[in-house]
């Protein structure tokens, strides 16, 4: 298998402020990660995909501005929600591939709840 | 875009009794398709998976058939046990599109002793 690790776990931040989410790749090289988010008891909904050393793209009714996704290297993409509301309180999780294989590997998600 | 859908939203069986969970994509491309099981706060967990070239895939009590002329696939668990209890999503690849998985909207199976 491999493994994709999202750091924090959890976060609370208070409104107005922003907050960064880690994606790592630990046993592999990733040029293509994505991002999601899921409120509670929906499903996952693809946000962006992130791709190493250039922009992101963004799916339709997500804004880019707010949701700042930076690939930097292989095996990193950081997601940071800016000037956080409590409605962007959710469950955000990443995935990626390991080389031609078509499995995602998900990382353990994120729990944003924002006060 | 890709277009999953999936039924039921809820699923309560016996313990012992078979559950199926049915999904249908819009998308023709899709060429493969995964069912996850996710438990509350965590990961989608990989369960089965069918390619495009294949109608029917097993792993013990667990089974995924796929019709690709109608555009739909499901998910078969036999001899249901409490600790199948979960959401159970489904979800669809386009290869030729970067790889992004749609989901369905999810299926809470309730296992009851």
């Amino acid at each position: 298998g491999a493994v994709v690790s999202q750091h924090p776990s959890w976060v609370i931040c208070k409104s107005g402020t922003s907050v960064k989410i880690e994606c790592r790749s630990l046993d592999f090289q990733a040029t293509t990660m994505f991002w999601y988010r899921q409120f509670p008891k929906q499903s996952l909904m693809l946000m962006a995909t992130s791709n190493e050393g250039s922009k992101a793209t963004y799916e339709q009714g997500v804004e880019k501005d707010k949701f700042l996704i930076n690939h930097a290297s292989l095996t990193l993409s950081t997601l940071t929600v800016t000037s956080a509301h409590p409605e962007d309180s959710s469950f955000y999780i990443c995935s990626a591939y390991k080389g031609g294989k078509t499995e995602a590997f998900f990382g353990q998600g994120t729990r944003l709840t924002v006060v | 875009g890709e277009n999953v859908e999936q039924h039921p939203s809820t699923l309560s069986v016996q313990e012992g009794d078979s559950a199926v969970i049915k999904c249908t994509y819009s998308d023709s491309a899709s060429n493969y398709f995964p069912w996850y099981k996710q438990e509350l706060g965590k990961r989608p967990q990989l369960i089965i998976d069918i390619r495009s070239n294949v109608g029917e895939k097993k792993d013990q009590r667990i089974a995924v058939t796929l019709n690709k002329t109608a555009k739909h696939f499901s998910l078969h668990i036999t001899e249901t046990q409490p600790e199948d209890s979960a959401v159970y999503f489904c979800a669809a690849l386009v290869g030729a599109a970067g790889n992004k998985l749609t989901f369905g909207g999810g299926t809470r199976v309730l296992v009851k002793p």
